[in-house]
């Protein structure tokens, strides 16, 4: 099993929807966890870190639940610009971050 | 400004030869990191280094080398020994190599092997 599975979708949607991403993790110590977005050929941006008590950040709100082992995106009033590939990503104690293969999203007119 | 540079952006290499990508940070990070991405798939660790003089192997370092004289650079060399090294090549940097910390990313560089 991979430490980090993402579905790949895509997940396509009209302007204005509400989509949600699952990431699933498999190692119960995993300490940090992040949200990056990544656009076509282009590096991976960070988008956010998730937080124990689940953040937000304008439209999109992250969560984590440990004892199901993912953690969730949230994109609320979905814009064309929206459209990306987005990476999740999991800390645990001084090693590199391991990510997850992606999720693409298209936003469509 | 500050953050991650990567040269050159796209590198076109004959079979059997060697070629190093560089990596600048001026964040003073203290970690960096490489990773490949290959098309539709996620990022796999080849090297990273916690500190100047010292790095690790990570999940695919066959075929690749890396050093860290200086905190600032970190540069990768991809050996003729890796088999498939067309791919897309990211550098990252992080305050230090607690798992807390983010990572952030150069622009990368995209290899060609012809």
């Amino acid at each position: 099993r991979k430490e980090v599975e993402q579905d790949p979708g895509p997940f396509n949607v009209p302007e204005g929807a509400t989509v949600a991403f699952n990431c699933t993790y498999s190692n119960s110590a995993s300490q940090s966890f992040f949200w990056y977005r990544q656009d076509c050929r282009k590096e991976p941006k960070l988008l956010m870190s998730v937080y124990s008590s689940g953040n937000e950040d304008g439209r999109f709100t992250a969560q984590l639940n440990r004892a199901s082992q993912y953690i969730s995106l949230l994109i609320r009033d979905s814009k064309l610009s929206d459209s990306a590939t987005y990476l999740c990503a999991l800390g645990r104690g001084r090693r590199a971050l391991t990510f997850g293969s992606g999720t693409r999203l298209q936003v469509q007119p | 400004d500050g953050g991650i540079t990567q040269s050159p952006k796209y590198l076109f290499r004959k079979e059997g030869q060697n070629v190093t990508l560089s990596c600048e940070q001026n964040l003073n990070h203290d970690a960096m990191y490489w990773y490949r991405q290959d098309p539709g798939q996620g990022l796999r660790l080849i090297y990273y280094s916690q500190i100047v003089n010292d790095f690790q192997k990570g999940d695919i370092a066959e075929g690749y080398s890396v050093s860290r004289e200086k905190k600032e650079s970190f540069p990768l060399t991809v050996t003729s020994a890796q088999k498939n090294p067309t791919a897309f090549y990211l550098c990252a940097s992080s305050i230090d190599s607690g798992g807390a910390n983010e990572q952030f990313f150069g622009p990368g560089t995209r290899l060609t092997v012809l």
